[in-house]
């Protein structure tokens, strides 16, 4: 299927760790997101980038570092997680920037 | 930061019934977006308007960019129990090279079967 998929769907870890989301689409999209998704449901842009470069970056802490191997994939590194990283993270794609964009299933990221 | 206002913030209705949400801004946007988020996903893109004035129907939804470019309104007409869900705009401002996707509090609907 076409689509904007996302691993893990759940993430449970301790504070201090460092962890990883993957994402990738096969929508043959120009622009790659990262979104974050507080309790409240509030969507709020983290990273954007065209073509693997970084368009968009928004006062997210330099704990969160997006990498961008190629065109289909924009990956999540967080370094030492804390309690406030708890929220669900979305990938999202669009073909190009200024057009809609479609979102990932989402990743459950909780920090105990 | 621009803010979208989205109203009403939940909707309580009997299946059959139509149903009407809309967004608004200070700001002009070039582009207006609908999603629809149900639990557990993440959020499935119904309608894209693109030109002010444009009405666009996707079965049941019709949207509207207004004519003024700060707001935009949905419809779901004849609810269904399957229409729950929270519904978001979106937009991309207009001028520079801002193409971030602003996005409003959502609209929780509640249907009753």
């Amino acid at each position: 299927d076409t689509a904007v998929s996302q691993t893990p769907k759940y993430l449970v870890t301790q504070m201090g760790n460092d962890k990883s989301i993957k994402c990738e689409q096969n929508l043959g999209h120009d622009t790659m997101y990262w979104y974050k998704q507080d309790s409240k449901k509030f969507l709020k842009i983290m990273f954007s980038y065209n073509n693997k470069e970084l368009i968009i970056n928004e006062t997210v802490p330099n704990r969160f570092s997006p990498k961008s191997p190629d065109k289909a994939h924009l990956n999540l590194h967080i370094n030492s997680l804390e309690l406030g990283d708890s929220a669900v993270y979305f990938c999202a794609s669009s073909q190009f920037m200024g057009q809609g964009i479609y979102f990932g299933p989402g990743t459950r990221l909780t920090v105990t | 930061g621009q803010q979208l206002n989205q109203s009403p913030q939940s909707m309580f209705i009997q299946e059959g019934e139509d149903v009407s949400m809309n967004c608004t801004s200070s700001s002009i946007f070039n582009t207006w977006l609908w999603y629809k988020q149900e639990p557990g996903e993440g959020p499935v893109l119904l309608i894209a308007l693109y030109k002010a004035g444009e009405l666009t129907s996707n079965g049941r939804l019709t949207a509207q960019f207004g004519i003024t470019r700060k707001d935009s309104f949905l419809n779901i007409s004849a609810s269904i129990p399957s229409d729950v869900g929270i519904y978001f705009c979106a937009g991309h401002r207009s001028g520079g090279s801002n193409y971030k996707l602003t996005f409003g509090k959502g609209t929780l609907l509640t249907v009753n079967p």
